[in-house]
């Protein structure tokens, strides 16, 4: 069965630390990886993908996310935390064999403490 | 604006009501979704739609139905609510060259 794993529930970080949420998927076929942001009491926000091309990729608010085949991870990291960076974090999967549907992770709750 | 917009955005219900939430979206895109998100769950998908024509069930339909009365529309049903469909749900928006999905903000719903 196709699946993705965020294995930790919450992340707790320091102002001004590098962050890292984790992401790893077991997918049939090429797959297309995105991350979500979910500030409380609001909508998911799109933060970047991967389709194809360089591994790094960036998106918003200073993220970015580096696409490992070979350990079928998509981690999200940035290199300075910011308090407004708390927030659920989501990775999301979709494959051909997935009818281009995405799989969602359970999500991470990620917290910047001053 | 808003893109994409839900209603009610919070709604209480007894158990055995019947029960419609309503997306409407400005983005112009042909595909639309609607997911229930729980603690730990991450989201789930219920239904789907490609086109006004082209209506999917997701991962977890039972119990619910959908309506896409137009491009712009597509409505969530409860027909019979019961206390575990308690949950956040979701509109989503995509295009046809299926890019990422746009959320709305939202409908909580708890069933008594």
């Amino acid at each position: 069965a196709q699946s993705v794993a965020q294995p930790e529930d919450q992340v707790n970080v320091a102002e001004g630390n590098p962050l890292t949420v984790k992401c790893t998927y077991s997918v049939s076929g090429n797959p297309y990886l995105f991350w979500y942001v979910q500030y409380p009491n609001r909508g998911l926000q799109f933060l970047l993908k991967y389709i194809t091309g360089d591994n790094l990729v960036k998106g918003s608010y200073g993220f970015e996310a580096e696409f490992n085949k070979s350990q079928t991870s998509f981690h999200l990291k940035k290199p300075s935390a910011l308090v407004s960076d708390s927030a659920l974090y989501f990775c999301a999967v979709r494959t051909m064999d997935s009818n281009y549907q995405l799989i969602w992770g359970a999500g991470t709750k990620l917290i910047i403490k001053p | 604006d808003a893109d994409v917009t839900q209603t009610p955005r919070n709604r209480i219900t007894k158990t055995g009501k019947r029960i419609m939430l309503e997306c409407s979206q400005t983005k112009g895109h042909d595909r639309m979704y609607w997911y229930r998100q729980d603690p730990g769950l991450g989201l789930r998908l219920i239904y789907y739609s490609f086109d006004v024509k082209d209506i999917n069930k997701g991962e977890i339909s039972d119990g619910y139905s959908v309506s896409r009365q137009a491009q712009a529309k597509f409505s969530l049903s409860l027909e019979s609510a019961i206390p575990n469909q308690t949950a956040l749900y979701f509109c989503a928006t995509s295009d046809l060259l299926l890019n990422e999905q746009f959320f709305g903000p939202g409908t909580r719903l708890t069933v008594l």
